[in-house]
């Protein structure tokens, strides 16, 4: 089935530096998805994206989706102690685009 | 907007017994919900697919007479494990999509489930 490889599994930070994950897929990717799980928490959707090569900008937050749709990457800039939690991308599954499956995720922790 | 809940938010039962846990969107409709487990500090791992009025999609390895799923309308969805193990324990989540245009394709996560099966 289709999956999307996750990259790094763990990321520790001092507060103020940059921060990216990286996902990546053997086959083109209709769409991708970023989630957001805090510790203790449920995952929270961030945003999805479509378009070969779009870039779309939340503050901080940078996410990239290669031409060939094939990976995605999410860039924090100037990391702060609630950037904290894992952070997922999804692809969607085999069957349709009906169901999503997420990445191993990264964990990003933030030193004050 | 767009609110998931679940419930109960933990549940602690013997072996044997079943567990059924509730899946609701509050304020939208949802023809299709997703089930999905979660061990600690890992990702999640799609179990099945509800869909609102007809049977649940079920991903390989995944018992369709253990995780019974039922979707009996367009903002309720129930997953009960039937005689429980040990090794169900875990954290269980469900999530909902938005059959409005404004969420195409976002999904809206519950709470989540704690199952401890003792």
């Amino acid at each position: 089935g289709q999956q999307v490889m996750q990259i790094p599994q763990y990321q520790h930070v001092q507060e103020g530096e940059d921060f990216t994950t990286y996902c990546n897929s053997s086959t083109t990717l209709s769409n991708i998805q970023w989630y957001k799980q805090r510790p203790g928490g449920h995952p929270v959707f961030l945003i999805q994206l479509v378009k070969s090569g779009e870039v779309k900008k939340q503050k901080r937050l940078t996410f990239q989706f290669g031409e060939a749709k094939k990976n995605s990457s999410l860039h924090i800039t100037a990391t702060q102690t609630t950037d904290v939690g894992t952070y997922f991308c999804a692809g969607p599954g085999w069957r349709d685009n009906n169901d999503m499956r997420f990445g191993a995720g990264t964990r990003l922790t933030v030193k004050p | 907007g767009a609110v998931v809940s679940q419930h109960p938010s933990r549940v602690i039962c013997k072996s044997g017994t079943s567990v059924k846990i509730e899946c609701r969107s509050l304020d939208f409709q949802a023809t299709t919900m997703f089930w999905y487990r979660q061990f600690p500090k890992q990702s999640l791992m799609l179990m099945a697919t509800s869909n609102e009025g007809s049977k649940a999609t079920y991903e390989q390895g995944v018992e369709k007479d253990k995780f019974l799923i039922n979707h009996a309308s367009l903002t309720l969805s129930t997953l009960t494990v039937t005689s429980a193990h040990p090794e169900d324990s875990s954290f269980y989540i469900c999530s909902a999509r938005d059959v409005g245009l404004a969420h195409y394709n976002e999904q809206f996560f519950g709470p989540g489930t704690r199952l401890t099966v003792l």
